[in-house]
Order: C-alpha cells, then structure tokens, then sequence
C-alpha cells in the first residue's frame, strides 16, 4: 500500500544551518506530496506542497522538489532560525481517493538553538 | 475566520465512558476527517466525510462513530473508551486546490483514558 518514510528525529542545529530532513514515498501513480509543520501545542499547518514530477513547492524559505525517479520529496532550508523548531510531517495523497486522503510519515522532530 | 475549532482541548475519560469530540468550520469545506496522532506513528485517519450526509471509514475506525448533518459540523463519538484510545485527535477540513488538496486542522483534543 501507499506509504511515506521519513528520517527519524530529534534533528538539533544551530541558528543559520542548513536543513534537511529526507522523505520517500511508495505510492503507484501520481500522488500529491506535501510538507507539514507542527509547533508546539497547535494542529498542523500546511507548509508546502508539489503536485506533480519536478514541481518545487516552497515557502518561508523552506523548499522541497518532487522526484519522481528516487520517490523522494526532501525538505531543505538554507538557514534555520530558533522559530524553525517543530515538527514536520511529510505527507502524500494518493491520486485514486481525489486527493484529498492523506498519508502521513511519522514525523521529524527539529531543535535549532541559537 | 475561526478556521477549524474543536473542543475540548483536554479530556480524561475513564474505562468504558463514552463522549463526543466537537469540530466545526466556518470555512465551507467539503471534506472533513479525524485523524489520531500517536508518538512515532504520525496521523492516521480515523473517519472522514465527502459532505452532509456522507461519511465513510478511514484506517483506524473501529471504537469511533462519527455524523455529518450540516457541512460545518463534524462530531466524532467515543462509544465505549479504552486506554488504546489515549492519543491527540485532530480534526482536519479540506477543499482542492489545483490537482490536490490543502487541509486544514484544529487545535486538536488531548484525550486520556484510565
């Protein structure tokens, strides 16, 4: 069945690193990819997403590109900040339910100390 | 907007009682669901909703019921509460956008049962 794998946290860097936290997928088609982040006490936002081969979602400075030949849909950013510290989830809907069910990776959990 | 609220935001049930976990939108989105969210397994998905008067089982139903009378509401109804039911419920509205779907989650309900 359709699944993601994400590397496995805590992840712990220092103000201004450079981020990555690596994400592959099984699904068969084409599925939607997404990135969600998760702060502290809160629900899941929608961070960025990639629709088809070789889009690259991006946003607030993070930045993904869907892979369709290695299944992957790594995050990365150029600089993290203290702000930057939460969880993030990548996540895929499969083309078969409309899109809108969505499989989710366990989670990355990411420390930036200043 | 509110988005997508849900209540309560703590609740400790003992073995065997039954509740109901409240979500709405004021969004006018078509699809809801439920997800649970358990350390190092993500969000998996419990019920979810096409629109009024449609629902349907997701992953992990067994223990939840849930309704869809209106498109705002979405109610997920624990019927008889088991310590394997201690977790975070989210409750998530979603609406297409492109060739996918962006979705929305609450705050969530941190829910324990002894």
């Amino acid at each position: 069945g359709d699944s993601v794998t994400q590397m496995e946290g805590p992840v712990t860097l220092s103000e201004e690193a450079f981020l990555t936290i690596n994400c592959t997928y099984t699904a068969t088609g084409y599925p939607s990819l997404f990135w969600y982040v998760q702060y502290p006490g809160e629900g899941l936002q929608l961070l960025l997403k990639a629709t088809k081969a070789d889009d690259k979602g991006s946003n607030k400075g993070f930045e993904a590109t869907y892979r369709k030949e290695t299944t992957s849909f790594h995050l990365e950013k150029g600089s993290v900040q203290v702000s930057d510290s939460a969880v993030y989830f990548c996540a895929l809907s499969p083309p078969n339910t409309g899109g809108f069910k969505t499989i989710f990776g366990a989670g990355t959990r990411l420390f930036v100390k200043a | 907007n509110a988005g997508v609220t849900q209540t309560p935001k703590f609740q400790v049930l003992k073995t065997g009682q039954s509740m109901t976990l409240q979500c709405a939108q004021d969004m006018n989105h078509e699809y809801m669901s439920w997800y649970r969210q358990d350390p190092g397994m993500g969000l998996r998905l419990i019920h979810y909703s096409v629109g009024a008067g449609i629902t349907d089982q997701g992953e992990v139903p067994n223990g939840y019921n849930v309704s869809r009378s209106t498109t705002e509401d979405f109610p997920l109804r624990l019927l008889s509460a088991a310590p394997s039911q201690t977790s975070v419920y989210f409750c998530a509205s979603s609406y297409r956008v492109d060739a996918g779907y962006e979705q929305y989650f609450g705050p969530g309900t941190r829910l324990t049962v002894t």
